[in-house]
């Protein structure tokens, strides 16, 4: 069972205005999470992370906040551009655990 | 350089073969991984090396061999592969480990078996 879950297999924003890509997970254990993204035919990229200490954290146009009682974080992309177009996944970990779960992914279309 | 390179980057190859995916990183961390990306499914954690040494199998069938002969490079050795073992394989290194380290990923080999 995914105990990572991504449940948008994808969305499409119009250049300039906010994407917001979603991700839930079950495992209560689970205190870090960071959001990589994917351009075809490469590697996956670090992007942002969070530690389940803080709700919130930002990085320029990106922000990632999270809501532990729900079980639940949002990467928040703002102005989007074209060149955000890509796959984003969504990953997690426990603290010393020896494995990083990850969504199956959203791909985020970014219309100009 | 790219930090973190896979060969081949494309494989086709029959259920009998014996086939080698190599990876090699530029990044001079201590910890790399294999992770399988089939259709639609999450990114699955395959293999764990911390220093040379093997810490994680993720009850990967035994068709599947990693070897990991120094930091900087590892192999996944795969023998009489089946069909639904075709994916993406993602190679990937860290130094500070999986549960707070980013990892960086190379461009990944896809298989294809026949």
């Amino acid at each position: 069972d995914q105990q990572v879950k991504q449940n948008s297999p994808s969305l499409s924003v119009q250049e300039g205005r906010i994407s917001i890509l979603n991700c839930d997970y079950t495992n209560s254990m689970f205190d870090y999470f960071l959001w990589y993204k994917k351009y075809p035919a490469e590697g996956p990229t670090f992007l942002i992370s969070i530690s389940s200490i803080k709700d919130k954290n930002e990085d320029g146009r990106f922000t990632v906040f999270l809501n532990k009682s729900a079980k639940h974080l949002s990467l928040h992309i703002v102005p989007s551009q074209p060149g955000d177009s890509a796959v984003y996944f969504c990953a997690a970990s426990a603290a010393g655990a020896n494995n990083l779960f990850f969504g199956t992914g959203t791909r985020l279309t970014v219309i100009p | 350089e790219t930090g973190v390179t896979q060969t081949p980057r494309h494989l086709v190859m029959g259920m009998t073969n014996k086939k080698s995916l190599k990876c090699e990183q530029h990044l001079g961390h201590n910890a790399m991984y294999w992770y399988k990306q089939s259709a639609k499914k999450p990114l699955e954690l395959m293999f764990v090396y911390n220093f040379k040494e093997q810490t994680e199998n993720n009850s990967v069938p035994s068709r599947f061999s990693p070897e990991c002969p120094n930091s900087s490079h590892l192999f996944l050795h795969l023998h009489t592969l089946q069909p639904e073992d075709s994916a993406l394989y993602l190679c990937a290194s860290s130094s500070r480990g999986l549960s707070t380290g980013e990892l960086f990923f190379g461009e990944g080999s896809r298989l294809t078996v026949l």
